[in-house]
C-alpha cells in the first residue's frame, strides 16, 4: 500500500498570502496524484488532478506540481473562502490512498 | 446539473447490516468508474471501494474485504454498498463518487453510525 503523507498538519495564513502543501508517496506515483478541498459540513471538492490539472471551475490561484513521490499544491494568493482541509490521493495503484489532510487555517 | 445522492444511512448495531444507495443524475452513469469513500467523525477520507464502469473489476482495501460488497445497476443509474458484519469502527460518513482520473463529483454523504 502506498503512504501518502503531508506536510504540514496545519499551516496557519493570512489573506493574501502565499500557500505551499506538501505530500510525499512512499514510492512513486508517477502523476497519478489528485488534491481535494473540504470544509466543514461538506463533500470534499476536486482541484487538482494528474498532479497538476485544474479541474473544471478552479480558480488561476490554485496550482499543482511534482512526479514520481514529491507534491506540492500551491495556493498563490489566499483568499478567505480558502481555508479548509486539503488532501491529497493517488491513483496509481490498489488499494486508493489519502493522505491525513493538512487544515490551512487563518492566522 | 451533475449529481449524487446517497441514502440509507442510519443508526445500526454491531453486527448488524446496512444497504447504502447512491442515485446519479446528470451524467451517463454507465460510462463511469464509481467510488465509495469514508470519513469518520473528526478524521480524514478512506477510499472503501471501486467498481469499474461494466461492474467487470470490483475493489476492496483489505481490510473490508469480506464484510462489505459493491454493486451498481446502470438500468437504474444506481450504486449500491451493502456492508455486513458491522462495527463501531465502521460509524464515518459515507459518499459516494463518480472516478475520472480523480474523484470528480461526490455526493452529499450520508452517515451509518454502529453503537448499541
Amino acid at each position: 500500500e502506498i503512504v501518502l503523507t503531508q506536510s504540514p498538519a496545519t499551516l496557519s495564513l493570512s489573506p493574501g498570502e502565499r500557500a505551499t502543501l506538501s505530500c510525499r508517496a512512499s514510492q512513486s506515483v508517477s502523476s497519478y496524484l489528485a488534491w481535494y478541498q473540504q470544509k466543514p459540513g461538506q463533500a470534499p471538492r476536486l482541484l487538482i488532478n494528474d498532479a497538476s490539472n485544474r479541474a473544471t471551475g478552479i480558480p488561476a490561484r490554485f496550482s499543482g506540481s511534482g512526479s514520481g513521490t514529491d507534491f506540492t499544491l500551491t495556493i498563490s494568493s489566499l483568499e478567505p473562502e480558502d481555508f479548509a482541509v486539503y488532501y491529497c490521493q493517488q491513483r496509481s495503484t490498489w488499494p486508493r490512498t489519502f493522505g491525513q489532510g493538512t487544515k490551512l487555517e487563518i492566522k | 446539473e451533475v449529481q449524487l445522492v446517497e441514502s440509507g444511512g442510519g443508526l445500526v448495531k454491531p453486527g448488524g447490516s446496512l444497504r447504502l444507495s447512491c442515485a446519479a443524475s446528470g451524467f451517463t452513469f454507465s460510462s463511469y468508474s464509481m467510488n465509495w469513500v469514508r470519513q469518520a467523525p473528526g478524521k480524514g477520507l478512506e477510499w472503501v471501494s471501486s467498481i469499474s464502469s461494466g461492474s467487470s473489476y470490483i475493489y476492496y482495501p483489505d481490510s473490508m474485504k469480506g464484510r462489505f460488497t459493491i454493486s451498481r445497476d446502470n438500468a437504474k443509474n444506481s450504486l449500491y454498498l451493502q456492508m455486513n458484519s458491522l462495527r463501531a469502527e465502521d460509524t464515518a460518513v459515507y459518499y459516494c463518487a463518480r472516478d475520472w482520473s480523480a474523484f470528480d463529483i461526490w455526493g452529499q454523504g450520508t452517515m451509518v453510525t454502529v453503537s448499541s
